[in-house]
């Protein structure tokens, strides 16, 4: 059972430079969202959606665009990387937003922009 | 503002002791409390989900406790192992409140 899976784990970036980070879950989940951790930083939505078709904007979006266009794919797009966006990207499901379900992560993307 | 504080920001201990890990959150409104476990280079894990009506829950040999009153919350560590060292995440509220997380590392 392979939950959450990312790619790529690592990438290095130009700035203004674009790319897209892959997020895909096999667990059938309606949930998904993508966060960033920066050093010493707690977790920041970026980007959630409730289900194909549908998105929301989270904490920070500014500079990431996001689809859905599947219940199993979630795509995180950087446009124009700047030195700002270097961080750890985590792509997350669950099954609903009930009290039990939680959270599954992938094992994030290490992504530097120079 | 919601805020999440945990404390200690890290930890260290010897393998076999015990340890505590606190949380205080500022969130409106409260749903849940979870707390996670994230190695090193890998993705959080869900140790326990607490509701408001829930005072403890444990998993293994970690168990959580929640006091809604004074908005704190504190993760229990028994016999600690080596492969506990981590970060400890506490979460309020579903999916948007994260704490900064406290560093545990456990030695031999």
């Amino acid at each position: 059972n392979a939950g959450v899976t990312q790619t790529p784990k690592f990438r290095i970036l130009k700035i203004g430079q674009s790319m897209t980070l892959q997020c895909t879950q096999d667990m059938n989940h309606n949930y998904m969202y993508w966060y960033r951790q920066d050093p010493g930083m707690g977790l920041k939505l970026i980007y959630y959606s409730v289900g194909a078709g549908i998105t929301d904007k989270g904490e920070v979006p500014n500079g990431y665009n996001v689809s859905r266009s599947t219940t199993e794919d979630f795509p995180l797009r950087l446009e124009l990387a700047a030195p700002s966006q270097t961080s750890v990207y985590f792509c997350a499901s669950s099954y609903s937003e009930q009290e039990n379900s939680p959270l599954h992560f992938g094992n994030g993307t290490r992504l530097t922009v120079t | 503002k919601n805020q999440v504080e945990q404390s200690p920001q890290s930890l260290i201990i010897l393998e076999g002791k015990n340890c505590t890990l606190q949380c205080n959150y500022t969130v409106s409104p409260f749903s849940n409390l979870r707390w996670y476990k994230q190695d090193t280079g890998r993705g959080p894990v869900s140790l326990t989900i607490m509701t408001f009506s829930e005072n403890t829950k444990s998993n293994g040999r970690y168990t959580a406790t929640l006091d809604a009153d004074t908005k704190q919350s504190s993760l229990h560590i028994t016999a600690s192992q080596l492969s506990d060292s981590a970060s400890y995440i506490c979460v309020v509220s579903y999916a948007l409140n994260f704490g900064k997380g406290t560093s545990l590392l456990v030695t031999p």
